[in-house]
């Protein structure tokens, strides 16, 4: 597939689970970028990567929020102990540098969680 | 506060007219401007950026202004048609020179036939 592919596209969990979100970036882009959106809300930042490495980890809200990514590639973003201020789109992004002028975001179709 | 505004209202507009959304800011000292597209449903779609030092970008029927003086950004569709309709978000950067961008919370526009 040509763009950013995330799984799965609807979550519903119960409170206090943990769930894992899994978004695959259009191969070879460097710059991975994970954005929460709840209804009527702009997109939050939660994290972005460079490479495997995560430079900024200032968005996450919680220590129960935890991310990564393995071969520059595929990243899973983890939730502890989910509670209901957890529901949202979450969305992730890639492009294809982080160190060149303000490159343009490819978005993925985002996964709804839904914590009852 | 620092924030970005765009009008929560949805704009109604008839097929064939310009439609003009705004993005305000406060605070920032952006190096640049993007404009995103998001359809019910989806992940937001890039169209346009434009730089601190442009005042104007276009693109098809997209033309963009940036005015760092007023501290604001129009968005024009210009002869807009129903497929045009769609939640328009403003992102910019807040640091200055950040790589990543910070989102308004978008507008809507109805293009009604």
């Amino acid at each position: 597939g040509a763009g950013v592919s995330q799984s799965p596209s609807n979550k519903v969990t119960e409170k206090g689970k943990d769930v894992e979100l899994r978004c695959d970036p259009i191969s070879g882009h460097t710059a991975l970028y994970w954005y929460r959106q709840s209804l009527g809300q702009g997109l939050e930042f939660l994290i972005y990567f460079q490479g495997n490495s995560a430079p900024d980890k200032s968005g996450l809200p919680s220590d129960r929020f935890s991310a990564e990514r393995t071969g520059g590639s595929v990243s899973t973003l983890t939730i502890q102990r989910t509670q209901q201020e957890d529901s949202a789109v979450y969305l992730c992004a890639s492009s294809p540098r982080l160190a060149q002028s303000y490159n343009e975001q490819f978005f993925g179709p985002g996964t709804r969680l839904t914590v009852l | 506060s620092q924030k970005i505004e765009q009008n929560s209202e949805a704009l109604n507009i008839q097929e064939g007219k310009t439609a003009t959304l705004t993005c305000n800011y406060t605070n920032y000292s952006p190096a640049y401007l993007q404009w995103y597209r998001q359809d019910p449903g989806r992940g937001p779609v890039f169209l346009l950026l434009i730089r601190e030092n442009e005042k104007e970008k276009r693109k098809e029927r997209l033309k963009v202004t940036f005015d760092t003086t007023l501290k604001q950004s129009l968005f024009h569709i210009t002869a807009s048609q129903p497929a045009d309709s769609a939640t328009y978000l403003c992102a910019l950067d807040i640091s200055g020179g950040s790589y990543i961008p910070t989102f308004g919370r978008g507008t809507s526009l109805i293009v009604h036939p």
